[in-house]
């Protein structure tokens, strides 16, 4: 499968506390991106870190892309209630314009 | 802002019928795609559209069919649905181009009695 894995599948932390994902994948990628899913809902799009990238950052969010061990983490920084939701890393693939979506990290943020 | 809509939010149908999911978007992107996603496989890609009556299969196709006769509009068809269609469907767009997000619709849940 060329779909992105993440990890852990589950994550439950304290409001204030922050948050750590894990995105491994297999092939060589033209860009990564993160995507949050609230419960029955679409997917609203987070970040984008292109292959030549190392880090990113967009308000508490912070990006890491390591393309040697083929694996990115997203880290979610003074988590909030609000933040509860699924996490989902996208790979996409040189001349294609399709990305492979893992199975995503349930985060949920106690208040 | 981009907006992804979809006929349906739920959708309840019985085995063997046709289904039609509808899919819109009102930024004139080049790009569509359809996708089931399932408890513990996150999403598959089932078709993708780079253009106006242009298609390609994606990762589980079987067993579906698309249609994009205008550029803002992709269907996607269950020719005889099967209770293992029943999913969450979801719709996205995106801009041509390798690193591009993709904008989705809030999903239609289909269940096949």
């Amino acid at each position: 499968s060329q779909q992105g894995e993440e990890d852990p599948q589950a994550l439950s932390i304290q409001e204030g506390e922050n948050a750590t994902m894990n995105c491994s994948y297999k092939t060589s990628i033209n860009n990564l991106q993160w995507y949050r899913q609230n419960s029955g809902r679409g997917l609203v799009h987070l970040i984008l870190i292109r292959s030549n990238e190392r880090e990113k950052h967009s308000g508490r969010l912070r990006v890491t892309l390591d393309t040697s061990k083929k694996s990115s983490s997203l880290l979610i920084t003074a988590s909030r209630a609000a933040d509860t939701a699924s996490y989902f890393c996208a790979t996409g693939q040189y001349n294609f314009n399709k990305f492979y979506f893992g199975s995503g990290t349930k985060l949920n943020v106690k208040p | 802002d981009v907006k992804v809509t979809q006929s349906s939010r739920y959708l309840v149908k019985r085995t063997g019928e046709k289904v039609f999911l509808e899919c819109v978007q009102d930024m004139d992107h080049e790009n569509m795609f359809w996708y089931r996603q399932d408890p513990g496989l996150g999403l598959r890609l089932i078709y993708f559209s780079y253009d106006v009556k242009m298609k390609e299969k994606g990762d589980i196709p079987e067993g579906y069919s698309v249609s994009r006769e205008k550029k803002e509009r992709f269907s996607l068809i269950l020719e005889s649905a099967s209770t293992n269609q029943t999913s969450m469907y979801l719709c996205a767009s995106s801009p041509t181009g390798q690193a591009n997000e993709q904008y989705f619709g809030p999903g239609t849940r289909l269940t096949v009695t």
